[in-house]
């Protein structure tokens, strides 16, 4: 079984439209990430959530929200699509606390806007 | 948040050991020091982590200086599946939900 799962693993889309990227994790943590992956290959923490709570909210455009509707599940809606937003999108889960803990991330989301 | 400096990139040919440096000459006290690598279109995946002592396991070693001020990922017998992308990152021991702060790596080439 994938330790955690996104879906879709494409998506090509036109420009002003709404999308959501669904993120799973059978791990039993209690922490879960969005991260994005531009073009040049940097990778930029976006959101991290803990037990459904909202913890780190980076300098992200309101268009995107995090919605955490249990532990296992962080999933990533994009409002009014721009093409900047075309990237790989990465949900990632981990224990909360201590800086031994690894963070497992999924196969990423190619999101294409056009 | 400390940083990390890595190569660009690095080549090594198959079979053999490669060692991959990084500095972080302002790590604190209370700072991990984690290896993630990704592959080609693949998420990060962990590789190694360690505090002072060096580490090994299945996948690599880590050699940390003495004084902490850089660290080194050591892959004993490189494949051509370790061609990847390679990251040093320093993560506060206090926790919490930072995740991760990804710099730009070394891109590892491995020759047949």
């Amino acid at each position: 079984d994938t330790a955690v799962s996104q879906t879709p693993k494409y998506l090509v889309t036109q420009m002003g439209n709404d999308k959501s990227i669904k993120c799973e994790q059978n791990l039993g943590h209690d922490t879960m990430y969005w991260y994005k992956q531009d073009s040049k290959k940097f990778l930029k923490i976006m959101f991290s959530y803990n037990n459904k709570e909202l913890i780190i909210n980076e300098t992200v455009p309101n268009r995107f929200s995090p919605k955490s509707p249990d532990k296992a599940h962080l999933n990533l809606h994009i409002n009014s699509l721009e093409l900047g937003d075309s990237a790989v999108y990465f949900c990632a889960s981990s224990h909360l606390g201590g800086a031994g803990n690894t963070i497992y991330f999924g196969e990423g989301s190619w999101l294409t806007v056009v | 948040d400390a940083k990390t400096t890595q190569p660009n990139s690095m080549e090594s040919n198959e079979e053999e050991p490669v060692h991959l440096p990084c500095n972080h000459s302002t790590i604190s006290g209370t700072d991990y020091i984690h290896w993630y690598r990704q592959l080609p279109s693949q998420g990060p995946e962990y590789v190694i982590h360690g505090l002072t002592s060096n580490v090994n396991n299945r996948m690599a070693s880590l050699a940390i200086a003495e004084d902490r001020k850089s660290s080194t990922l050591i892959l004993h017998r490189a494949t051509l599946r370790d061609a990847a992308v390679y990251y040093c990152i320093l993560m506060y021991s206090g926790g919490g939900a930072d995740g991760l702060t990804f710099g730009k790596g070394t891109h590892l080439i491995i020759q047949p």
